[in-house]
Protein backbone atom coordinates (compact mmCIF):
# COMPACT_ATOMS: atom_id res chain seq x y z
CA UNK A 1 0.00 0.00 0.00
CA UNK A 2 1.20 3.28 -1.09
CA UNK A 3 1.91 5.31 2.04
CA UNK A 4 3.17 8.99 1.79
CA UNK A 5 5.32 10.51 4.54
CA UNK A 6 6.10 14.88 4.91
CA UNK A 7 9.61 16.13 6.80
CA UNK A 8 9.47 18.09 8.63
CA UNK A 9 5.72 17.95 10.61
CA UNK A 10 6.36 21.77 11.41
CA UNK A 11 8.95 24.35 10.48
CA UNK A 12 9.10 28.28 11.32
CA UNK A 13 11.39 30.21 9.36
CA UNK A 14 11.91 34.38 9.50
CA UNK A 15 10.36 36.28 6.56
CA UNK A 16 12.64 36.16 3.46
CA UNK A 17 14.08 32.67 3.96
CA UNK A 18 14.13 30.11 1.21
CA UNK A 19 13.17 26.58 2.48
CA UNK A 20 12.44 23.41 1.43
CA UNK A 21 9.34 21.10 2.15
CA UNK A 22 9.90 17.03 1.75
CA UNK A 23 7.79 14.09 1.19
CA UNK A 24 8.48 10.80 -0.11
CA UNK A 25 5.76 8.08 -0.74
CA UNK A 26 7.06 4.15 -0.72
CA UNK A 27 5.24 3.15 -4.33
CA UNK A 28 7.03 4.99 -7.85
CA UNK A 29 4.07 3.57 -9.98
CA UNK A 30 2.43 7.11 -9.87
CA UNK A 31 0.64 9.03 -12.45
CA UNK A 32 1.42 11.89 -10.92
CA UNK A 33 2.09 14.30 -7.47
CA UNK A 34 0.15 17.28 -6.29
CA UNK A 35 1.07 19.78 -4.34
CA UNK A 36 -1.75 21.61 -2.41
CA UNK A 37 -2.14 24.43 0.80
CA UNK A 38 -4.41 24.40 3.30
CA UNK A 39 -4.82 27.15 5.64
CA UNK A 40 -6.64 26.47 8.80
CA UNK A 41 -10.24 25.16 8.90
CA UNK A 42 -10.08 25.38 4.79
CA UNK A 43 -9.93 23.48 2.06
CA UNK A 44 -7.15 22.80 -0.23
CA UNK A 45 -6.09 24.29 -2.26
CA UNK A 46 -3.63 23.48 -5.18
CA UNK A 47 -0.34 24.58 -6.15
CA UNK A 48 1.54 22.40 -8.33
CA UNK A 49 1.04 19.10 -10.58
CA UNK A 50 4.04 17.03 -11.83
CA UNK A 51 3.24 14.11 -13.76
CA UNK A 52 4.91 11.12 -13.78
CA UNK A 53 7.36 11.94 -16.99
CA UNK A 54 8.00 15.36 -15.40
CA UNK A 55 10.77 16.37 -12.82
CA UNK A 56 9.88 19.76 -11.75
CA UNK A 57 7.15 22.25 -12.39
CA UNK A 58 7.39 26.31 -11.54
CA UNK A 59 5.00 28.85 -9.97
CA UNK A 60 5.87 31.98 -9.14
CA UNK A 61 8.15 31.59 -6.03
CA UNK A 62 7.31 28.09 -5.76
CA UNK A 63 9.34 25.04 -7.36
CA UNK A 64 8.52 21.45 -6.92
CA UNK A 65 11.07 18.52 -8.25
CA UNK A 66 9.95 15.34 -8.25
CA UNK A 67 12.35 12.30 -8.72
CA UNK A 68 10.00 9.26 -9.02
CA UNK A 69 12.31 6.46 -8.99
CA UNK A 70 13.57 7.57 -5.24
CA UNK A 71 9.67 8.26 -4.21
CA UNK A 72 10.70 11.79 -3.44
CA UNK A 73 9.48 15.09 -4.01
CA UNK A 74 10.81 18.50 -2.69
CA UNK A 75 8.73 21.57 -2.55
CA UNK A 76 10.77 24.77 -2.64
CA UNK A 77 9.29 28.37 -1.58
CA UNK A 78 11.67 30.93 -2.20
CA UNK A 79 12.05 34.91 0.24
CA UNK A 80 9.03 33.00 2.24
CA UNK A 81 6.43 35.57 3.03
CA UNK A 82 4.00 35.78 6.38
CA UNK A 83 0.93 35.10 3.98
CA UNK A 84 2.94 31.41 2.94
CA UNK A 85 2.13 30.34 6.70
CA UNK A 86 -0.30 27.28 6.33
CA UNK A 87 0.04 23.12 6.02
CA UNK A 88 1.45 22.14 2.67
CA UNK A 89 0.23 18.49 1.55
CA UNK A 90 1.66 16.47 -0.93
CA UNK A 91 -0.57 13.76 -2.70
CA UNK A 92 0.63 10.99 -5.08
CA UNK A 93 -2.42 9.69 -7.51
CA UNK A 94 -1.62 5.84 -8.16
CA UNK A 95 -4.64 5.00 -10.27
CA UNK A 96 -7.52 7.11 -11.42
CA UNK A 97 -9.66 6.84 -8.45
CA UNK A 98 -7.30 7.83 -5.40
CA UNK A 99 -4.87 10.47 -3.90
CA UNK A 100 -2.85 9.05 -1.30
CA UNK A 101 -2.05 11.99 0.77
CA UNK A 102 1.00 12.67 3.74
CA UNK A 103 0.20 14.36 6.66
CA UNK A 104 1.72 17.55 6.02
CA UNK A 105 3.90 20.19 7.26
CA UNK A 106 2.89 23.14 8.74
CA UNK A 107 4.78 26.36 7.87
CA UNK A 108 4.54 29.48 10.01
CA UNK A 109 6.94 32.19 8.67
CA UNK A 110 7.82 34.71 11.26
CA UNK A 111 7.45 38.33 10.25
CA UNK B 1 -13.98 28.29 -15.10
CA UNK B 2 -14.62 25.42 -13.08
CA UNK B 3 -15.82 25.43 -9.21
CA UNK B 4 -16.93 23.38 -6.90
CA UNK B 5 -19.43 24.29 -3.75
CA UNK B 6 -19.70 22.33 -0.36
CA UNK B 7 -22.48 23.03 2.16
CA UNK B 8 -22.87 23.71 4.69
CA UNK B 9 -19.43 25.08 5.99
CA UNK B 10 -19.96 24.00 9.62
CA UNK B 11 -22.36 21.38 11.30
CA UNK B 12 -23.26 20.30 15.09
CA UNK B 13 -25.61 17.30 14.92
CA UNK B 14 -26.93 14.82 17.73
CA UNK B 15 -26.31 11.63 18.09
CA UNK B 16 -28.12 9.28 16.12
CA UNK B 17 -29.20 11.93 13.80
CA UNK B 18 -29.22 11.69 10.12
CA UNK B 19 -26.29 13.42 8.12
CA UNK B 20 -26.76 15.00 4.65
CA UNK B 21 -23.74 16.85 2.87
CA UNK B 22 -23.84 18.49 -0.21
CA UNK B 23 -21.26 19.09 -3.36
CA UNK B 24 -21.53 20.15 -6.67
CA UNK B 25 -19.41 21.02 -9.37
CA UNK B 26 -19.61 23.69 -12.30
CA UNK B 27 -18.10 24.10 -15.43
CA UNK B 28 -16.98 20.78 -16.06
CA UNK B 29 -18.92 17.56 -17.27
CA UNK B 30 -18.77 13.93 -15.83
CA UNK B 31 -15.96 14.65 -13.71
CA UNK B 32 -14.66 12.39 -11.20
CA UNK B 33 -16.22 13.17 -7.54
CA UNK B 34 -14.64 11.96 -4.32
CA UNK B 35 -15.08 12.49 -0.54
CA UNK B 36 -12.41 12.62 1.93
CA UNK B 37 -12.44 12.79 5.93
CA UNK B 38 -9.72 14.85 7.84
CA UNK B 39 -9.65 13.85 10.98
CA UNK B 40 -7.58 15.82 13.69
CA UNK B 41 -3.39 15.76 13.44
CA UNK B 42 -4.19 13.22 10.42
CA UNK B 43 -3.92 12.72 6.75
CA UNK B 44 -6.90 12.88 4.58
CA UNK B 45 -8.57 9.31 3.99
CA UNK B 46 -10.88 8.77 0.99
CA UNK B 47 -14.31 7.49 2.09
CA UNK B 48 -15.64 7.16 -1.55
CA UNK B 49 -15.40 8.30 -5.46
CA UNK B 50 -17.59 8.27 -8.10
CA UNK B 51 -16.79 8.15 -12.00
CA UNK B 52 -20.37 8.86 -13.35
CA UNK B 53 -24.17 8.67 -12.07
CA UNK B 54 -25.25 6.35 -9.65
CA UNK B 55 -21.80 4.48 -10.09
CA UNK B 56 -20.19 4.94 -6.10
CA UNK B 57 -17.11 2.95 -4.71
CA UNK B 58 -16.35 2.57 -1.56
CA UNK B 59 -13.31 2.44 -0.17
CA UNK B 60 -13.52 1.95 4.08
CA UNK B 61 -16.51 0.51 5.82
CA UNK B 62 -18.25 3.01 7.34
CA UNK B 63 -21.39 4.21 8.94
CA UNK B 64 -21.62 6.46 5.57
CA UNK B 65 -23.01 6.24 2.29
CA UNK B 66 -22.61 8.65 -0.89
CA UNK B 67 -25.05 9.02 -3.97
CA UNK B 68 -24.17 10.82 -7.35
CA UNK B 69 -27.95 11.74 -8.22
CA UNK B 70 -26.79 13.79 -11.16
CA UNK B 71 -23.43 14.25 -13.10
CA UNK B 72 -22.09 16.82 -11.09
CA UNK B 73 -23.80 16.67 -7.79
CA UNK B 74 -22.64 14.03 -4.72
CA UNK B 75 -23.87 13.85 -1.89
CA UNK B 76 -22.70 12.14 1.76
CA UNK B 77 -25.21 10.69 4.11
CA UNK B 78 -26.02 8.94 7.04
CA UNK B 79 -28.93 7.49 8.83
CA UNK B 80 -27.75 7.46 12.69
CA UNK B 81 -24.56 9.85 13.36
CA UNK B 82 -21.77 8.49 15.60
CA UNK B 83 -19.52 10.45 17.50
CA UNK B 84 -16.85 8.86 15.86
CA UNK B 85 -17.93 10.66 12.34
CA UNK B 86 -16.70 13.77 13.57
CA UNK B 87 -14.27 15.37 11.18
CA UNK B 88 -13.41 17.53 8.39
CA UNK B 89 -14.75 16.90 5.41
CA UNK B 90 -13.83 17.49 1.55
CA UNK B 91 -15.80 16.99 -1.92
CA UNK B 92 -12.98 16.55 -4.33
CA UNK B 93 -13.01 16.67 -8.18
CA UNK B 94 -11.08 15.63 -11.37
CA UNK B 95 -11.05 14.52 -14.98
CA UNK B 96 -8.80 12.06 -16.31
CA UNK B 97 -6.09 10.08 -13.47
CA UNK B 98 -3.37 12.62 -14.89
CA UNK B 99 -5.11 16.12 -14.22
CA UNK B 100 -5.06 18.07 -11.25
CA UNK B 101 -7.68 17.06 -8.37
CA UNK B 102 -9.70 20.41 -7.31
CA UNK B 103 -11.14 20.63 -3.48
CA UNK B 104 -14.20 22.66 -2.08
CA UNK B 105 -13.65 24.26 1.13
CA UNK B 106 -14.92 21.75 3.25
CA UNK B 107 -17.59 20.95 6.05
CA UNK B 108 -16.71 21.03 9.78
CA UNK B 109 -18.97 18.25 11.54
CA UNK B 110 -19.42 18.04 15.33
CA UNK B 111 -20.97 15.08 16.56
CA UNK B 112 -22.32 15.68 19.97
Amino acid sequence: KQEVTQIPAALSVPEGENLVLNCSFTDSAIYNLQWFRQDPGKGLTSLLLIQSSQREQTSGRLNASLDKSSGRSTLYIAASQPGDSATYLCAVRPGANNLFFGTGTRLTVIP
Amino acid sequence: SQTIHQWPATLVQPVGSPLSLECTVEGTSNPNLYWYRQAAGRGLQLLFYSVGIGQISSEVPQNLSASRPQDRQFILSSKKLLLSDSGFYLCAWSLERDTEAFFGQGTRLTVV
